[in-house]
């Protein structure tokens, strides 16, 4: 279903250790699904994305693992920075006619340095 | 060039008023989105418009809220008669046409407080 009045979770990380966030995606038929971080006081940015016919893409220092079995999908951030301490939200997009885009209840990640 | 900007920055109204919020896509941008985000929360989808299509309302919580966009340019998101449960920041995002691979790119978004 759509993301509506959750708390956040939260994931504490140790700087310069890895980071895997996960997301529970709720339709099997969305084609395309981005990670956007968001900032405190700002607006979600894009980070990384994927389609459905991958399981796996890298950017730099990120990693977007994608399991259709089982609709999930994780963010994996390598040696965790304090500038990576963010709220992470995962989006997927379906086609209904139009492109709808759900947003999954976002994760904050706090970074100890 | 710019990106999505949105207006104002920050609303303060009292229980009862209307108000309307602003939003400038960036230019040539045919879809158009409205969220909103309750404090320490997720993104609510309340409204998006794809070019010249019906919008898709399905998000609105109430016949309280309503949006208008003018062709591919500005919008505007309007509530009328505002409840304290209403306060969050609203958010904008446009994304530069209506296919698949698209993401989308957001304003600062608006903070709303009704008191």
């Amino acid at each position: 279903g759509e993301s509506v009045g959750l708390h956040l979770p939260t994931l504490s990380v140790q700087e310069g250790d890895n980071s895997i966030i996960n997301c529970a995606y709720s339709n099997s038929a969305s084609d395309y699904f981005i990670w956007y971080k968001q900032e405190s006081g700002k607006g979600p940015q894009f980070i990384i994305d994927i389609r459905s016919n991958m399981d796996k893409r890298q950017g730099q220092r990120v990693t977007v693992l994608l399991n259709k079995t089982v609709k999930h999908l994780s963010l994996q951030i390598a040696a965790t920075q304090p500038g990576d301490s963010a709220v992470y939200f995962c989006a997927e997009i379906l086609n209904t006619g139009g492109f709808k885009t759900i947003f999954g209840a976002g994760t904050r990640l706090f970074v100890k340095a | 060039g710019a990106g999505v900007s949105q207006s104002p920055s920050n609303k303060v109204t009292e229980k009862g008023k209307d108000v309307e919020l602003r939003c400038d896509p960036i230019s040539g941008h045919t879809a158009l989105y409205w969220y909103r985000q309750r404090l320490g929360q997720g993104l609510e989808f309340l409204i998006y418009f794809q070019g010249n299509s019906a919008p898709d309302k399905s998000g609105l919580p109430s016949d309280r809220f309503s949006a208008e966009r003018t062709g591919e340019s500005v919008s505007t998101l309007t509530i009328q008669r505002t409840q304290q449960e209403d306060s969050a920041v609203y958010l904008c995002a446009s994304s530069p046409t209506g296919t698949l691979y698209n993401e989308q790119f957001f304003g600062p978004g608006t903070r709303l407080t009704v008191l």
